[in-house]
């Protein structure tokens, strides 16, 4: 069955710092991996997907991740994070010949001015 | 474009009380689903929908039952409710791809749940 690791449960960084949330996942095929974010007391938001062709991804609010099949994993990075990006962050996967996704347990990301 | 509606938003509850979530999408999408998340636990699926009329269990389902007889409405129900249920509940929707698997999700703001 997929699964999806994120292993921080917690990251504090200071503003304008580099950030990078990791995911790993465990899917036999070519999975579709996705990144949301949480602010408090709201829904989940789209950062961005990757379902197939070039591994390294662009998404909204300035983030990025890089698939690497050989690793499992669909890290997410930021190259200067602003005090906004503090939030909850969740991987999520899904594959194909299934109709829905499985999302990690979640980073939450404080930022320090 | 409201995209994903859920009411009510907060609800406090009795043990043993029944109670109703109604999530509605105006984006004319064929999937819809139900999680909850809890803290340390991410977002886990009770229920979801593959089209009008059909419904299917998530990892979660017990204690929940789910309707679809509109194409842009879920509604999960709680016929008796246990304090293992507080939690915060959110919809989702999104349109199937080739193949059968789910795009991107749509979430609501969330309901947030307490049972004493």
């Amino acid at each position: 069955a997929q699964s999806v690791t994120q292993p921080d449960i917690h990251i504090t960084v200071s503003e304008g710092a580099s950030l990078e949330l990791r995911c790993n996942y465990s899917y036999g095929a070519t999975p579709y991996l996705f990144w949301y974010v949480q602010s408090p007391g709201q829904g989940l938001q789209l950062l961005l997907k990757y379902f197939s062709g070039d591994t390294l991804v662009q998404g909204i609010k300035g983030f990025e991740a890089e698939f690497k099949r050989s690793q499992s994993s669909f890290n997410l990075r930021k190259p200067s994070v602003h005090w906004s990006d503090a939030a909850e962050y969740f991987c999520a996967v899904g594959a194909g010949g299934t109709d829905k996704l499985i999302f990690g347990t979640g980073t939450r990301l404080q930022v320090f001015p | 474009n409201a995209g994903v509606t859920q009411t009510p938003k907060f609800r406090v509850l009795k043990t043993g009380q029944s109670m109703t979530l109604l999530c509605a999408q105006d984006m004319n999408h064929e999937y819809m689903y139900w999680y909850r998340q809890d803290p340390g636990m991410g977002l886990r699926l009770i229920h979801y929908s593959v089209g009008e009329g059909t419904t299917a269990k998530g990892e979660v389902p017990d204690g929940y039952n789910v309707s679809r007889l509109k194409k842009q409405n879920f509604l999960l129900g709680l016929e008796s409710a246990a304090p293992s249920q507080t939690s915060v509940y959110f919809c989702a929707s999104s349109v199937p791809l080739q193949g059968r698997r789910t795009g991107e999700l749509f979430f609501g703001e969330g309901s947030r749940l307490t049972v004493l």
